[in-house]
C-alpha cells in the first residue's frame, strides 16, 4: 500500500519557472526521500531528508520536511525541459521495514 | 562504475507460466530491494535482501519469491503468472545493511507483460 500522496498529480510549467510538489504521509517516519523517474525507466535518487531535519538543498532542488504536518515539499528552481519527469516521495517508517512510495507528480516543463 | 543491471529488459509470458528476473547490484553493494510498479498501484515494495538473507517482505502473495547469491546478485521469481502481474519490476541496490535510510540506486527495470 502507498504511504505518501503527492500533490498535484500533474504540473505543467514553462522553462525558467519554479516547480513545487508536495508529499503528505500518514505515520511517523525515519526519513523521506525524493526520486525522479523518466518515462517508465528506473528511479534516480534526488534527496534524502531525515526526520530531525527541516530543510535540505541540492543544486536547484530544495526539500522541506514538516513532521508535525506529516508533509514534505520539493522545489525545483529555474526549471529546464530536462526536468520533465515523474517525481516520487518515499518514506521509511519506524514500524515497517519497507520503503513506501507515493503515486507521484508528473512534471512537464515546456521549452 | 557500472550501475544496477537488470535482465531481461522486456519479457512476454503467458498466464500460468513462471518467470525469473535478474538483478546485478553496483559493485560493493550488498543490499538489494525489489519493487513492482503498475499504473494502478504505483510503486510497491516486494522484498529486500542483505548478505543472502531476506530481511523484509512486502504484502505480496507467495507466488513472488526471491533470493540473493554470495556475490550479491539477486533473482526474483513469479510462479503461476496472472494478467495482473504485468508491471515494471525495479531492482535497487544500497551500500550497507541500512538500505531504508540510505540512497538507493535503481536499475532500468524489467517490463513484464503477461498475456
Amino acid at each position: 500500500s502507498q504511504q505518501g500522496e503527492e500533490d498535484p498529480q500533474a504540473l505543467s510549467i514553462q522553462e525558467g519557472e519554479n516547480a513545487t510538489m508536495n508529499c503528505s504521509y500518514k505515520t511517523s517516519i525515519n526519513n523521506l526521500q525524493w526520486y525522479r523517474q523518466n518515462s517508465g525507466r528506473g528511479l534516480v535518487h534526488l534527496i534524502l531528508i531525515r526526520s530531525n531535519e527541516r530543510e535540505k538543498h541540492s543544486g536547484r532542488l530544495r526539500v522541506t520536511l514538516d513532521t508535525s504536518k506529516k508533509s514534505s515539499s520539493l522545489l525545483i528552481t529555474a526549471s529546464r525541459a530536462a526536468d520533465t519527469a515523474s517525481y516520487f516521495c518515499a518514506t521509511a517508517e519506524y514500524n515497517n521495514n519497507d520503503m513506501r512510495f507515493g503515486a507521484g507528480t508528473r512534471l512537464t516543463v515546456k521549452p | 562504475k557500472a550501475g544496477v543491471t537488470q535482465t531481461p529488459r522486456y519479457l512476454i509470458k503467458t498466464r500460468g507460466q513462471q518467470v525469473t528476473l535478474s538483478c546485478s547490484p553496483i559493485s560493493g553493494h550488498r543490499s538489494v530491494s525489489w519493487y513492482q510498479q503498475t499504473p494502478g498501484q504505483g510503486l510497491q515494495f516486494l522484498f529486500e535482501y542483505f548478505s543472502e538473507t531476506q530481511r523484509n517482505k512486502g504484502n505480496f502473495p507467495g507466488r513472488f519469491s526471491g533470493r540473493q547469491f554470495s556475490n550479491s546478485r539477486s533473482e526474483m521469481n513469479v510462479s503461476t503468472l496472472e494478467l495482473g502481474d504485468s508491471a515494471l519490476y525495479l531492482c535497487a541496490s544500497s551500500l550497507g545493511a541500512d538500505s531504508l535510510n540510505t540512497e538507493a540506486f535503481f536499475g532500468q527495470g524489467t517490463r513484464l507483460t503477461v498475456v
